[in-house]
């Protein structure tokens, strides 16, 4: 069954880089299928869309934050990470990691996040 | 970019009463169009993708429709265990997007 779970520092100071990791279970990472994403939901508020990445080193990012994020995946460890740079408290969030339909795949099984891990909370402090 | 908006922001409904939110996208799009439902303190569940189609597992009183600009996700009959917030999603161009989201409150 395949599971994800983010990890990394719940706080960071203001200014710094954020950085978490995603590590895979159940599945390859390797897989030329899927991307994996980070999602991200600031306390109270809506989901947001950070990035993702295809297990080749592609990558998509979203343009209101593609200055500052950086996704990067390790295959031999089959995990992914999120570095998000020049952290303000309006990036206090949960952050979410998830697999997705690469393009192909989702051309027929819809671009949808199906699998998600649980969240970790990152607090911005000044 | 395509700009998604759900309706309403909240909702207050009760046991059994059907329920209806609607995503509206700022131009016509495709049906790469995706309904989640999220609780308190947990990861959003997908329910509806490509617009219409049923996620495996997810009980029938689920229901997505909708083409071009407007999109619904309805709930035939409420339960107890469907008090919770809905997203839509859309993909288009190498980005993801969401709607702010729908409150679906006890009356």
């Amino acid at each position: 069954q395949l599971q994800l779970q983010e990890s990394g520092p719940g706080l960071v100071k203001a200014s710094e880089t954020l950085s978490l990791t995603c590590t895979v279970s159940g599945d390859s990472i390797s897989s030329n299928n899927y991307f994996w994403g980070w999602i991200r939901q600031p306390p109270g508020k809506g989901l947001e869309w950070i990035g993702s990445i295809y297990y080749s080193g592609s990558t998509f990012y979203s343009p209101s934050l593609r200055s500052r994020v950086t996704i990067s995946v390790d295959t031999s460890e089959n995990q992914f990470s999120l570095k998000l740079s020049a952290v303000t408290a309006a990036d206090t969030a949960v952050y979410y990691c998830a697999r997705h339909n690469d393009l192909l795949t989702g051309y027929y099984k819809g671009h949808q996040f199906g699998y998600w891990g649980q969240g970790t909370l990152v607090t911005v402090s000044s | 970019d395509i700009q998604m908006t759900q309706s309403p922001s909240t909702l207050s409904a009760s046991v059994g009463d059907r329920v209806t939110i609607t995503c509206r996208a700022s131009q016509s799009i495709n049906n790469w169009l995706a309904w989640y439902q999220q609780k308190p303190g947990k990861a959003p569940k997908v329910l509806i993708y490509k617009a219409s189609s049923l996620e495996s597992g997810v009980p029938p009183r689920f229901s997505g429709s909708g083409s071009g600009t407007e999109f619904t996700l309805t709930i035939s009959s409420l339960q107890p265990d469907d008090f919770a917030t809905y997203y839509c999603q859309h993909y288009n161009s190498y980005l993801w997007t969401f709607g702010q989201g729908t409150k679906v409150e006890i009356k």
